[in-house]
């Protein structure tokens, strides 16, 4: 079957860095996105991972690791306003535009 | 440049009824996905449709169909609503082609079953 996991919920301070997890276990791979969904609003795209590494951009960074089917997201210098839910989506197969979700993590920001 | 637009942005039905939902792609996209997002939960995949056709279909039964227009709207239809279909219903369009072209989102009908 087909199976994204991420941590229901996680806690930081405003200013901190903070490490949001995702481990998949699909039946093929290619890519692997990251959303950004505020309460009540779209999902916004962040980051989309394809080869094994770090992709950086600004605050935002994304990791892969296809040979442990996993990925994090790397917040760093957290705002208020990165309040939300992370949400991690993997494209099993190439020409397979269905996107498997997660159910996504949601950030809560503290002063 | 006009995003993803959904219509209506709430609807309330009852058990039985019938719903339509609409969607206009993002200016220069083809390709529309439609998914149904519970509360707390992430979106799951109804179905996506490429030059008017259903190219890829989720795990949902025949009440869920949907048609897409030659300037590439889309529409959901949803038959004999049950109270399980209440649900944030997304649209994402995206440009056909490699497969790291990300899907931008409207901001989807909350749909209410009583």
């Amino acid at each position: 079957g087909q199976n994204i996991d991420q941590p229901t919920e996680m806690t930081a301070t405003e200013g901190a860095i903070v490490q949001i997890n995702c481990t998949y276990q699909t039946s093929g791979f290619n890519g692997l996105f990251w959303y950004q969904q505020h309460a009540g609003e779209a999902p916004t795209f962040l980051s989309y991972n394809v080869l094994d590494g770090l992709e950086e951009k600004g605050r935002f960074s994304s990791f892969l690791s296809r040979s442990k089917g996993y990925s994090y997201l790397l917040l760093k210098e957290l705002q208020m306003k990165d309040s939300a839910s992370y949400l991690c989506a993997v494209r099993a197969s190439p020409g397979n535009y269905q996107l498997i979700w997660g159910a996504g993590t949601k950030l809560i920001i503290k002063p | 440049d006009a995003g993803v637009t959904q219509s209506p942005t709430h609807l309330i039905k009852t058990r039985g009824q019938q719903v339509t939902l609409r969607c206009s792609p993002k200016s220069g996209h083809d390709t529309v996905s439609w998914y149904q997002q519970a509360l707390g939960q992430g979106p799951q995949f109804i179905f996506q449709y490429y030059e008017e056709e259903e190219r890829q279909r989720g795990n949902f039964p025949d009440r869920f169909s949907g048609h897409q227009f030659p300037n590439y709207s889309s529409e959901l239809n949803v038959n004999a609503l049950l109270l399980g279909d209440s649900a944030l219903y997304l649209c994402a369009s995206s440009l056909r082609g490699p497969s790291n072209q990300p899907q931008h989102f409207g901001d989807g009908t909350r749909l209410s079953i009583l």
